[in-house]
């Protein structure tokens, strides 16, 4: 079966310190991974994809077959990264769905 | 770019009343979902769509119904509110091809007493 698990509900750092998300998957096949954040009341936006093996606001994601994970990663948190984090599994599909996990509130502490 | 847009941004209804959320896209997206999302429940799918003319049921359907007779509008409704349909909707839209990301609108908080 398809599934996402981010087993944190919630995590607390301090400013400066390193943060790490995690993201586990269950999917035959080639699974297409993203990250998204929600900031206070806001509508959801796309932080990383896994095919783009970008770096966006000083946020990197490795997929890790292996393990079936995709782990967010930020070296450096900064108060401004307070939000809510989902990772998201694409369906490959026709429906072309979004499998989504329970999220991970993300507080950083100055 | 407006990208995805909803309306209402907030309603309160009474129980048993009825209404429409309006979610329109301006991308020429293929694929449309409405969600809801509650606390610790992450996002659960209500219904989507996989072009014009096209529904089918999500996790959540009961109790909503949708339409798309337009491919950039995606409806969905409530046809005899209750309190558990209290939540924030969202919707979303979705382009063809691998990696390809949902954009969202801004939601749409609805409170049934």
């Amino acid at each position: 079966a398809q599934r996402v698990t981010q087993p944190e509900k919630l995590l607390s750092v301090f400013k400066g310190a390193p943060v790490e998300l995690k993201c586990n998957y269950s999917y035959s096949g080639s699974p297409e991974l993203f990250w998204y954040v929600q900031y206070s009341r806001q509508r959801l936006q796309l932080l990383l994809r896994h095919i783009s093996r970008e770096s966006i606001k000083g946020f990197t994601a490795d997929l890790n077959k292996g393990e079936t994970s995709f782990h967010l990663k930020k070296p450096f948190a900064q108060e401004e990264d307070s939000a809510m984090y989902y990772c998201a599994l694409g369906d490959a599909g026709n429906n072309r769905k979004l499998i989504w996990g329970l999220g991970t509130s993300l507080a950083v502490n100055p | 770019n407006a990208g995805v847009t909803q309306t209402p941004k907030f309603r309160v209804l009474k129980t048993g009343q009825s209404m429409t959320l309006l979610c329109a896209q301006d991308m020429n997206h293929e694929y449309m979902y409405w969600y809801r999302q509650d606390p610790g429940m992450g996002l659960r799918l209500i219904h989507y769509s996989v072009g014009e003319g096209t529904t089918a049921k999500g996790e959540v359907p009961d109790g909503y119904n949708v339409s798309r007779l337009k491919k950039q509008n995606f409806l969905l409704g409530l046809e005899s509110a209750a309190p558990s349909q209290t939540s924030v909707y969202f919707c979303a839209s979705r382009g063809t091809g691998r990696g390809t990301e949902a954009f969202f609108g801004q939601g749409t908080r609805l409170t049934v007493v």
